[in-house]
């Protein structure tokens, strides 16, 4: 199986929380797990990543926890502003040579001011 | 140092028509990804070329074909275009080398008519 799946499909938060972003895959070759934001018009950005070997990693107000045993991981991102308002996409890389990237089906999140 | 570029911005084609769109990867990559975004949906691998050659085809039809020249820049050639090839298209690129993971550019928005 090469899916992604994401949740939730929307998020609200008011200006100042904690966003939650969650991930879950099937496939065990992947071996990178990058998170990017797209605003409207433009191509995603690359935000932050992690590979299985790490449970967490942090980036300034983002945290990428990943459960390997679960095949779960998460975006966290705090004190959440209302410029964060975009699409967060979480991504599993395939180890194969192409290294290609499976997308989930997106996150829109709006923070409230 | 630029980044991913892409042209044109936007392109409207009727059903039948063929388009070809054009991608410049970031300074010092060599490697470079295509993938079709439709609204609302995260973005799915169609294929990536590396020296010169398609080394990956994600699961879309012969429709869709590539090339890739000596200075790494790279076209999507879609033919017999169908109403459901409205999306936006993506170019990644990266470095075979250091296995990163893909930078993307700001994408063509390709409407069927």
């Amino acid at each position: 199986q090469q899916q992604v799946k994401q949740s939730p499909q929307s998020l609200i938060v008011q200006k100042g929380g904690i966003s939650i972003i969650n991930c879950a895959y099937e496939n065990t070759a992947f071996d990178y797990f990058p998170w990017y934001q797209q605003f409207p018009g433009k191509g995603p950005a690359l935000l932050i990543a992690i590979r299985p070997d790490v449970s967490e990693k942090k980036e300034g107000r983002f945290t990428i926890s990943f459960n390997k045993s679960a095949k779960q991981f998460s975006l966290h991102i705090m004190d959440s502003q209302p410029g964060d308002s975009a699409t967060y996409f979480c991504a599993a890389r395939n180890s194969g040579s192409a290294r290609q990237l499976t997308f989930g089906s997106g996150t829109q999140l709006t923070v409230l001011p | 140092d630029a980044g991913v570029t892409q042209s044109p911005t936007h392109l409207i084609k009727t059903r039948g028509q063929q388009v070809t769109l054009r991608c410049s990867p970031k300074s010092g990559h060599d490697t470079v990804s295509w993938y079709q975004q439709a609204l609302g949906q995260g973005p799915q691998f169609i294929f990536q070329y590396y020296e010169e050659e398609e080394r990956q085809r994600g699961n879309f039809p012969d429709r869709f074909s590539g090339h890739q020249f000596p200075n790494y820049s790279s076209e999507l050639n879609v033919n017999a275009l169908l109403l459901g090839d409205s999306a936006l298209y993506l170019c990644a690129s990266s470095r075979e080398k250091r296995a990163d993971t893909q930078y993307f550019g700001p994408g063509t928005r390709l409407t069927v008519l």
